[in-house]
């Protein structure tokens, strides 16, 4: 089952501007992962984030996780037109197996 | 990143027949493959973990029958879609994982859009 909830469903922004995407999730984690998938593809992974982490940034993305909240929040500055596609946040289950589990994801567009 | 193939990324098969679709890990041996389906505009739905000589692992709701999973070297695990019906059209999206400083690393294929006529 899902367990991660993430809002907005769907965003859309100009070029040029940050995108916002937040993630919540219910059980305790090793780690949580952003995933990005253009349409009709594979999924391509952006970022990790321990649960000891609180902030982590690579490139134009910013990744915060409050473990206490169970939430996790994907900034993507000075957003491009290629930055389009959706994005999924994935849990990394403390108890269990090796599965991620995934988010609803977000459906980002950059208006040129 | 590692690679993963996942072959073919297109198929169309009429009512009844059955699709198989692989996996593979190209440049690392998995142990453990994951089986994922995507409805258009939603998330991923884990289907099934498949474990290097082993009986899969199926997630709640998921036909093992309908939906069979061999993983028989650790570079290659297989889905079957039995007897197809259109509702089984869909995205079928495959990732090989290993463990590593704690943390799961997952490598996903490019996806099988199936379409069942």
């Amino acid at each position: 089952s899902q367990q991660g909830e993430e809002d907005p469903q769907a965003l859309s922004i100009q070029e040029g501007e940050n995108a916002t995407m937040n993630c919540s999730y219910k059980t305790s984690i090793n780690n949580l992962q952003w995933y990005r998938q253009n349409s009709g593809r594979g999924l391509v992974h952006l970022i990790l984030i321990r649960s000891n982490e609180r902030e982590k940034h690579s490139g134009r993305l910013r990744v915060t996780l409050d473990t206490s909240k169970k939430s996790s929040s994907l900034l993507i500055t000075a957003s491009r037109a290629a930055d389009t596609a959706s994005y999924f946040c994935a849990t990394d289950a403390r108890q269990g197996a090796q599965k991620l589990v995934f988010g609803q994801g977000t459906r980002l567009t950059i208006n040129p | 990143g590692a690679v993963v193939s996942q072959h073919p990324s297109r198929v169309i098969c009429k009512s009844g027949t059955s699709v198989k679709i692989e996996c593979r890990s190209l440049d690392f041996q998995a142990t453990t493959m994951f089986w994922y389906r995507q409805f258009p505009k939603q998330s991923l739905m884990l289907m099934a973990t498949s474990n290097e000589g082993s009986k899969a692992t199926y997630e709640q709701g998921v036909e093992k029958d309908k939906f069979l999973i061999n993983h028989a070297s650790l570079t290659l695990s297989t889905l079957t879609v039995t007897s197809a019906h259109p509702e089984d059209s869909s995205f079928y999206i495959c990732s090989a994982s290993f463990r590593t400083g704690g943390y799961t690393e997952a490598f996903f294929g490019q996806g099988t859009r199936l379409t069942v006529v």
